[in-house]
C-alpha cells in the first residue's frame, strides 16, 4: 500500500461549482497534514496546514479523519485560478519507511476548471 | 526576504557527465530537504540536512548521488555520471524547524541527453 493515496483525476469541473478531493495514508503514527498546490512545471506552494477539528480558509475547507486514516480538500466556487494539481501531503513523527518525519507527498489530483 | 533559491532552473547534461544543483535555504532556516520529481510523478524524498549533518539520506540512490550543506554557502546535490533516467525536477526545500511545512524553490529541471 502506498503512503499516501490520492485519485490523481483529472477532474474537469465549470466555473462555480464544489469539488473535493480525498486522500488516503496509511502510518497511522502520521502526526501533520498538508494540502500544497502545484502549477504546470512550478514548485509545490502550501495551500493550508489540516487540523483534526477541520478548518477553512476562504473557499477551501480541509478536514481530516484520523480514525479513517483519511483526509480530504473542498473548494467552492471554483475560479479558473484554481486550476491545479492538488498534493496531499503527510509527515510522520517517527521513522517509518526511512522517512523520519518528512513530508511524504501523494501524486496529486489534477483540477481543471473551465469557463 | 528572498525565498529558497535553487540554480540553476535549468541543467543540460551529456550521460556521463557530472551535475551539480544549489539550493540557499531562506533566511533562518537550518532545514534543507531535496526532492526530486520524475515527470507525471509526485515528488520523492532524497535527503534532509542541517548545516554540516546529513540527518536522512534514505531516500537517496546509493551510487552517484551526494549531497552537503556546509557550514558557509548554498547547499550542493551532486549526480555523478548522470545517465538519461535522472532527468527530472530537482525542488529544494527549506523550513524553520521539523513541526512545520516547507518552503520550496523553484526547482532545477535537469536533462541527460
Amino acid at each position: 500500500r502506498k503512503e499516501v493515496e490520492q485519485d490523481p483525476g483529472p477532474f474537469n469541473v465549470p466555473e462555480g461549482a464544489t469539488v473535493a478531493f480525498n486522500c488516503t495514508y496509511s502510518n497511522s503514527a502520521s502526526q501533520s497534514f498538508f494540502w500544497y498546490r502545484q502549477d504546470c512545471r512550478k514548485e509545490p506552494k502550501l495551500l493550508m496546514s489540516v487540523y483534526s477539528s477541520g478548518n477553512e480558509d476562504g473557499r477551501f475547507t480541509a478536514q481530516l479523519n484520523r480514525a479513517s486514516q483519511y483526509i480530504s480538500l473542498l473548494i467552492r466556487d471554483s475560479k479558473l485560478s484554481d486550476s491545479a494539481t492538488y498534493l496531499c501531503v503527510v509527515k510522520s513523527s517517527s521513522n517509518y519507511g526511512g522517512s523520519q518525519g518528512n513530508l511524504i507527498f501523494g501524486k496529486g489530483t489534477k483540477l481543471s476548471v473551465k469557463p | 526576504n528572498a525565498g529558497v533559491m535553487q540554480n540553476p532552473r535549468h541543467l543540460v547534461r551529456r550521460r556521463g557527465q557530472e551535475a551539480r544543483l544549489r539550493c540557499s535555504p531562506m533566511k533562518g532556516h537550518s532545514h534543507v530537504y531535496w526532492y526530486r520529481q520524475l515527470p507525471e510523478e509526485g515528488l520523492k524524498f532524497m535527503v534532509y540536512l542541517q548545516k554540516e549533518n546529513i540527518i536522512d539520506e534514505s531516500g537517496m540512490p546509493k551510487e552517484r548521488f551526494s549531497a552537503e550543506f556546509p557550514k558557509e554557502g548554498p547547499s550542493i546535490l551532486r549526480i555523478q555520471q548522470v545517465v538519461r533516467g535522472d532527468s527530472a525536477a530537482y525542488f529544494c526545500a527549506s523550513s524553520p524547524d521539523r513541526t512545520n511545512g516547507y518552503t520550496f524553490g523553484s526547482g532545477t529541471r535537469l536533462t541527460v541527453v
